[in-house]
């Protein structure tokens, strides 16, 4: 059973569009939620983290989060060609080291 | 400040054969990780450590996985008799405390052939 899924993709959006990347999570008691961003070849940086239900949002990302059904979601605006990566969800594991969890990915294309 | 380092960059060894990971983590950060990731998969995690001692293991799949830290900051991840299904991306991260945000360094690629 998987821990963490993704869409896989790949998904492909125009420049300008609305990114919209879906991540669902199994252990109803994890706390914490990540985004990162991989570039291919590169390693995953961070853009953005979500502790409590609801929104968040920085700049053009907005995180959403509902733990009621295990699910959190990126939205990214006005998206730009230089969006175009692998998107990875992590969730912190709780107890002991609170690794963490990665889905597969999701592969964005922002065509100009 | 310089961020997580790796070395070497790519490791291209023979099967069998035995190699080193060695990781340099961000000054000042105690939590240490060392994750796998193969081609179209995410990040699997390894190892943990928090100061010195490794605080999980349970992610190493075989005892021919090994890691250390004996200082507290650098670590290395030792791969004894290496195996084709071996070769992956392996990326540390380190993070001010358990709790904290990880940051990844540019990883180490290695290939068995």
């Amino acid at each position: 059973q998987k821990e963490v899924e993704q869409n896989s993709g790949p998904l492909s959006v125009p420049e300008g569009a609305i990114a919209s990347l879906n991540c669902t999570y199994s252990d109803r008691g994890s706390q914490s939620f990540f985004w990162y961003r991989q570039y291919s070849g590169k390693s995953p940086e961070l853009i953005m983290s979500i502790y409590s239900n609801g929104d968040k949002e920085d700049g053009r990302f907005t995180a959403q989060l509902n733990k009621a059904s295990q699910y959190v979601s990126l939205l990214i605006r006005d998206s730009q060609p230089s969006d175009s990566a692998t998107y990875l969800c992590a969730v912190r594991w709780r107890g002991g080291s609170e690794k963490l969890v990665f889905g597969k990915g999701t592969k964005l294309t922002v065509n100009p | 400040g310089a961020g997580v380092s790796q070395t070497p960059s790519n490791k291209v060894t023979e099967k069998g054969k035995y190699v080193e990971l060695r990781c340099d983590p961000i000054s000042g950060h105690t939590a240490l990780y060392w994750y796998r990731q193969s081609l179209g998969q995410g990040p699997e995690f390894l190892i943990y450590f928090q100061g010195t001692g490794a605080a999980d293991d349970s992610g190493l799949p075989n005892d021919r996985f090994f890691a250390v830290r004996p200082e507290g900051s650098v670590s290395t991840l030792k791969i004894q008799r290496t195996e084709r299904g071996d070769s992956a991306v392996y990326l540390c991260a380190s993070s001010p405390g358990t709790t904290d945000t990880q940051y990844f360094g540019p990883g180490t690629r290695l290939t068995v052939l």
